[in-house]
């Protein structure tokens, strides 16, 4: 079953400074989509960015991109410029094998800190 | 343009009650999902619907079933509430079913406490 790993519970980021939050992922379908969600204190989850498994270059956002390396199944976050707003949850999520991309498989999720 | 909206915002029940969740998707939407998010972990799918027919269904208990309306809002319903179901409920919707493409966006969450 697909399954999502998030092997950073917290990270600790200087203001401006970048950061990468890693992301690995198990799945036996070619075809698959990969998330990314920050989701504050408040609780809304705000999408960042997604990959598709046949996109040949890595997916940005604005100060988002997603370091995508199918070979070893892995889909880290990098934010660049952190800023204080930054701070929050972080979750990487990724369509279920053989699912429809509505039934979304997350991780346990990566809590950033953004220092000043 | 309004996002997807869920109420009520926070909800206190005891156990064995039943509780109703509300879901409205952003205009345009044809799919609504449920997830469960208990404290510390990520969300669990619950449910999808895709007009008005159930596409998927995570691995929960008869207690909990849902809908979607004509007009592509949906219903979450819990039965005979347990201590363990205090929990955030996520709503999220996306204009179709099966494309790994697209993207689903959540509401705000229907924060759930039983007593």
């Amino acid at each position: 079953a697909q399954k999502i790993t998030q092997t950073q519970p917290g990270m600790f980021v200087q203001e401006k400074e970048a950061v990468t939050l890693d992301c690995t992922y198990d799945t036996s379908d070619q075809s698959y989509g990969l998330f990314w969600y920050k989701q504050p204190s408040s609780g809304e989850m705000i999408f960042l960015i997604y990959q598709g498994s046949y996109d040949e270059q890595n997916a940005t956002e604005g100060r988002y991109s997603l370091n995508f390396q199918k070979a070893r199944k892995s889909a880290n976050l990098v934010i660049s410029a952190s800023q204080l707003g930054d701070s929050a949850m972080y979750f990487c999520a990724a369509t279920p094998n053989g699912g429809s991309q509505g039934n979304l498989i997350f991780g346990k999720g990566t809590k950033l800190s953004v220092k000043p | 343009d309004a996002g997807v909206t869920q109420s009520p915002t926070h909800l206190i029940k005891t156990r064995g009650q039943q509780v109703t969740l509300r879901c409205s998707p952003i205009s345009g939407h044809k799919s609504v999902s449920w997830y469960q998010q208990v404290l510390g972990q990520g969300p669990q799918f619950i449910f999808q619907y895709y007009e008005k027919e159930e596409r998927g269904r995570g691995n929960f208990p008869d207690r909990f079933s849902a809908r979607q309306f004509p007009n592509y809002s949906s219903e979450l319903n819990v039965n005979a509430l347990l201590l363990g179901d205090s929990a955030l409920y996520l709503c999220a919707s996306s204009l179709a079913w099966s494309r790994n493409t697209d993207t689903q966006y959540f509401g705000p969450g229907t924060r759930l406490t039983v007593l």
